[in-house]
């Protein structure tokens, strides 16, 4: 069975730092990675995705994420966080074949942005 | 990108009482569709997997009486609380990929609140 770890539950960063949000996963094979935002009350908002290629993939408002195969890992980065960064993140991993396009999420991770 | 549409965004019912969502594919067909659960503060559960023109999935632990989803046709998929009580409230989200793509695309949400 697919899982996602999120091990970080909330993270405060300042305005300007770089940011990090963890993720590691666990599948059979060859994995779909996502990452997406949310803001309260709001729903999912893409902000990249990796299916295979590049294991560094870009994504929008100045996001990255590394797919790391030996070490399971598929974790979010930006260089410098601004304060509309605040919101839930999910790292979320997709199933294929019969099952496409299920997703399961991990926990999440809540980030706070000090001015 | 492809869209789905979720209607409506909010319903407040009342206890005992049904109610509908709707999940619409606007751009392409969905033989498949996915309806999660997202309590306040913690990550989207999977609750079923909608099937065009046969029965739904549904999770474990997941009531197929008390939550009834059609698939009637190739870009629509209605999820119906039916006897809706308090700590059924929550937000509802539903997703459906694109032909064999393991990219699901979400709907915007239902935040359903049961008074």
């Amino acid at each position: 069975a697919q899982s996602v770890t999120q091990p970080d539950i909330h993270i405060t960063v300042s305005e300007g730092a770089s940011l990090e949000l963890r993720c590691n996963y666990s599948y059979g094979a060859t994995p779909y990675l996502f990452w997406y935002v949310q803001s309260p009350g709001q729903g999912l908002q893409l902000l990249l995705k990796y299916f295979s290629g590049d294991t560094l993939v870009q994504g929008i408002k100045g996001f990255e994420a590394e797919f790391k195969r030996s070490q399971s890992s598929f974790n979010l980065r930006k260089p410098s966080v601004h304060w509309s960064d605040a919101a839930e993140y999910f790292c979320a991993v997709g199933a294929w074949n019969t099952n496409a396009g299920k997703s399961t999420f991990g926990d999440g991770t809540t980030l706070t942005v000090k001015p | 990108g492809a869209v789905v549409s979720q209607h409506p965004s909010w319903v407040i019912c009342k206890s005992g009482t049904s109610v509908k969502i709707e999940c619409r594919s606007l751009d392409f067909q969905a033989t498949t569709m996915f309806w999660y659960r997202q309590f306040p503060k913690q990550s989207l559960m999977l609750m079923a997997t909608s099937n065009e023109g046969s029965k739904a999935t549904y999770e474990q632990g997941v009531e197929k009486d008390k939550f009834l989803i059609n698939h009637a046709s190739l870009t629509l998929s209605t999820l119906t609380v039916t006897s809706a009580h308090p700590e059924d409230s929550s937000f509802y989200i539903c997703s459906a990929p694109t032909g064999g793509s393991s990219e699901a695309f979400f709907g915007q949400g239902t935040r359903l609140t049961v008074v």
